[in-house]
This record gives C-alpha cells, sequence and structure tokens, in this order.
C-alpha cells in the first residue's frame, strides 16, 4: 500500500528558513498536501499541489514536488515562533479520495 | 460556515462501554471522512463516506467499529464494548473537492 515518510523532528532558529521533506512510493498520487498541527488540535490545512504541478507559493509557504522522485518539500520563509507546531505530509489519489500521511515533522522554532 | 464541529471534545469510558461521537460537517460538502490518531503517528485512514454512502472502510475498523451517515449530513461513530487501545484521537474531515477540513478531534480515553 501507499507509504508516506517524513523525518521526525527539525530545528530553526526564528527567522531562518524551514524545509521539511517528505517521501511517498504511490506514482499515481495525485493531490499532494501539508496540514499543521499544534497539540490537542485537529489538522490545519496550510497548502496542497496537484500533481501536473512542480511549485506552488503562497505567501511564506513554498511547495515543491520532484514526482521522478516522489518527493515533497514544504518551505517556509522567516519562521516564527508560531510555526512550531507538527506538519503532517499527505497524499490521496483521484477516484479514492482518502489521504495517507505521513507520522509528521515537529517543528522547533527557536528564539 | 463555522467549520467541522465534532462532539464531545473529549470522552473517557471504561473498558466494555460503548461510545458514540457525533461529526457536522461543513454544510454541503458531500465528502465525510473519519480518521484515528493515536500519539506521536499521522492519522489513520477509518472510514469515508459520499453523501449517504459509505464507500470505503479501513481494515483498522473492525467489527466493533460502526458508522453512519443519515441522509448526508452529519456522522455518527460508534465503538462497541471498547478496549484500552481504542484510546486515540477520532477526527472528522469533510470536503467537496481536493480540500478536507478538518474537525478539532475526540479524544477518546478508554480505563
Amino acid at each position: 500500500g501507499e507509504d508516506v515518510e517524513q523525518s521526525l523532528f527539525l530545528s530553526v532558529r526564528e527567522g531562518d528558513s524551514s524545509v521539511i521533506n517528505c517521501t511517498y512510493t504511490d506514482s499515481s498520487s495525485t493531490y499532494l498536501y501539508w496540514y499543521k498541527q499544534e497539540p490537542g488540535a485537529g489538522l490545519q490545512l496550510l497548502t496542497y499541489i496537484f500533481s501536473n504541478m512542480d511549485m506552488k507559493q503562497d505567501q511564506r509557504l513554498t511547495v515543491l514536488l520532484n514526482k521522478k522522485d516522489k518527493h515533497l518539500s514544504l518551505r517556509i520563509a522567516d519562521t516564527q515562533t508560531g510555526d512550531s507546531a507538527i506538519y503532517f505530509c499527505a497524499v490521496s489519489t483521484s477516484g479514492t479520495y482518502k489521504y495517507i500521511f505521513g507520522t509528521g515533522t515537529r517543528l522547533k522554532v527557536l528564539a | 460556515d463555522t467549520g467541522v464541529s465534532q462532539d464531545p471534545r473529549h470522552k473517557i469510558t471504561k473498558r466494555g462501554q460503548n461510545v458514540t461521537f457525533r461529526c457536522d460537517p461543513i454544510s454541503e460538502h458531500n465528502r465525510l471522512y473519519w480518521y484515528r490518531q493515536t500519539l506521536g503517528q499521522g492519522p489513520e485512514f477509518l472510514t469515508y463516506f459520499q453523501n449517504e454512502a459509505q464507500l470505503e472502510k479501513s481494515r483498522l475498523l473492525s467489527d466493533r467499529f460502526s458508522a453512519e451517515r443519515p441522509k448526508g449530513s452529519f456522522s455518527t461513530l460508534e465503538i462497541q464494548r471498547t478496549e484500552q487501545g481504542d484510546s486515540a484521537m477520532y477526527l472528522c474531515a469533510s470536503s467537496d473537492k481536493a480540500e478536507a477540513f478538518f474537525g478539532q478531534g475526540t479524544r477518546l480515553t478508554v480505563v
């Protein structure tokens, strides 16, 4: 079945850029998502990219997709302490609509 | 639009008891999902509805679990004869297109 992997932790200094990486196995993945989860809360959709795109930018967020390597990344520019959270990568395939999530990357922003 | 609403937010139950959770999706969203999230893990897919039809169920959804979505609006997830291993956050999400929006979740603790 589909597998989505992420590194567990990332620590950056306030004002630096953060890059969170994700790899997936199913080449037929159609939509690829980034969600943010703060302690005790649900998941907040940050952005998503369709599989025929290479890049998507939304304010401080940049998503890069390398379909050949099945690699997705999320870059957060000018990282702030409020960005500290767990970031989940998720993929879905057209026709099934279910999302497969990675284990999440815990981002810690140091002041 | 008030977003996806889940009730209750927290539930503590004794092993062997039945519990029921409710999810109110964003109005007019025809797709509704249930996920389960345990500590340190990403959400795991449980089941998916399109309108009132339950189209897919994970093998994680044992016979003790049942979900309904009468009239294609709100949904309920019932767990019968709860076990300690059922302790988790149960997340509901809804979508009408590519973006799924999650509720705050119901945290279940089985003692």
